[in-house]
């Protein structure tokens, strides 16, 4: 089955504690893009990246990290600098980068 | 910058009816594309339609259709005989077809459509 996969469905965050959210794509895209989705609003870019080792910052990166170190994995790390977290973080991907986006099911994060 | 606009929060339609879910855009861009996604209660994001901007012809696809509007900077979304199924929140979703722009989709706030018996 060729699809977007995100792990875990649910994660909780402690104060100053920094966490890492997966997204794994096994359909040779080259860009991967991980944007949030607040209640009430669209979702917004975090970050993005086009081939492997190399990634920009989106609208909201402050707080946030990635890598992309092989073609099919994009994971996004949570940092403590990032003081309001709890969010649905939503991971896609394209066969490049102007292409259309296709999503994974999601992660919900939760601050304890 | 651009921005995408739904100025509906909720729609109601009856199972086997006919509604139409609105979407304007701003952009200074000439070429571009539109998109709506549905995101049913297991919140995953899927893709219903795709319109290139200079292409004049609405997008279709099965039950769902598209009205562009390109002048009036237009989008709405048209879902004929209606089913329980298409109950969801549904986005409007802007991306420049410029080179050298970043690849981001621009969202709109929502539309919740409730499917009625």
């Amino acid at each position: 089955d060729g699809g977007i996969t995100q792990s875990p469905k649910y994660l909780f965050r402690k104060e100053g504690q920094n966490v890492t959210l997966s997204c794994e794509q096994n359909l040779n895209h080259d860009a991967m893009y991980w944007y949030r989705q607040d209640p009430g609003q669209g979702l917004r870019l975090i970050y993005y990246s086009q081939i492997v080792n190399d990634f920009q910052k989106g609208d909201i990166a402050e707080g946030y990290s990635v890598s992309r170190e092989k073609k099919e994995s994009f994971p996004l790390t949570v940092t403590s600098a990032q003081k309001n977290p709890t969010a649905f973080y939503l991971c896609a991907s394209s066969i490049f980068s102007r292409e259309t986006q296709y999503f994974g099911p999601g992660t919900r994060l939760l601050v304890l | 910058a651009q921005t995408v606009t739904q100025s509906q929060p909720e729609m109601s339609v009856q199972e086997a009816e006919t509604v139409t879910l609105s979407c304007t855009y701003d952009t200074s861009e000439s070429d571009y594309y539109l998109f709506w996604y549905k995101q049913p209660p297991s919140r995953q994001m899927i893709l219903v339609i795709r319109q290139e901007a200079y292409k004049q012809q609405n997008a279709t696809e099965n039950r769902f259709s598209v009205n562009f509007q390109k002048a009036a900077k237009s989008f709405s979304l048209k879902i004929s005989d209606s089913q329980l199924g298409d109950a969801a929140m549904y986005f409007c979703a802007y991306r420049s077809a410029m080179t050298g722009t970043a690849s981001k989709l621009t969202f709109g706030t929502g539309t919740r459509l409730q499917v009625t018996l």
